[in-house]
């Protein structure tokens, strides 16, 4: 089995903060992929990363894959009562994505 | 990029009686679909993922079963309900979306089971 843990498993923070959210795993991954879900909805793709040691960003969200492509990171500047959500990591192994345990994030306006 | 169609999206079911959940895929042809179940506020738990037509693999022994009738339709299916069957599941479909390459999910089913 391959087992993504993510850290922190919650967390509640002020709007205009900024928080790093981490996915580690004793496995590489071909990739990695980051999701946000809302509270009765679906998660919802927003990166994968590829390459030890890439760097994606969007927008607010700085996305980073491990040099050994074993873990990631995710860090949101100013957070927005909008980026409330739990955020998953998957990584996958070329035939099957392995889900992260997920980081619930509030932010308080 | 895919859309993926699920219903319903909430359901009441007792003890013992029979599930059937559908999900269809728009936008793409002989797509890898997957059924997770999801506890609250937590990771996804695979159920079933399907590589074509007929083809299910599963990867939890369980109360439940899955089937690929035509290329976009996914079941997943009970002849028996347990309340341990309650959850969140959803259904994903394996691609390009409209940012980067993973997987799109349906807006899921809460089953509870009472």
């Amino acid at each position: 089995t391959q087992l993504l843990e993510q850290s922190p498993q919650f967390l509640s923070i002020q709007e205009g903060e900024n928080l790093t959210v981490y996915c580690n795993s004793s496995s590489v991954f071909s990739s990695l992929q980051w999701y946000r879900q809302e509270p009765g909805e679906g998660p919802v793709l927003l990166v994968t990363v590829v390459t030890g040691g890439e760097v994606k960003k969007l927008k607010r969200l700085t996305f980073q894959f491990g040099d050994a492509r074993k873990d990631s990171s995710l860090h949101i500047t100013a957070a927005q009562p909008g980026d409330t959500g739990l955020y998953l990591c998957a990584g996958s192994t070329g035939n099957q994505f392995y889900f992260g345990t997920g980081t619930s994030l509030t932010v308080i306006p | 990029s895919q859309t993926i169609h699920q219903w319903p999206a909430t359901l009441v079911q007792p003890v013992g009686s029979p599930l059937s959940l559908e999900c269809t895929v728009e936008g793409t042809s002989n797509p890898n679909l997957y059924w997770y179940r999801q506890a609250a506020g937590r990771g996804l738990q695979l159920l079933f993922y399907s590589v074509g037509i007929g083809q299910i693999s599963s990867e939890v022994p369980q109360n439940l079963s899955a089937s690929r009738p035509q290329d976009r339709q996914f079941i997943l299916s009970s002849k028996k309900l347990l309340l341990s069957d309650s959850g969140f599941y959803l259904c994903a479909c394996e691609g390009w979306g409209n940012m980067d390459y993973g997987y799109t999910f349906g807006s899921g089913t809460r089953l509870t089971v009472v």
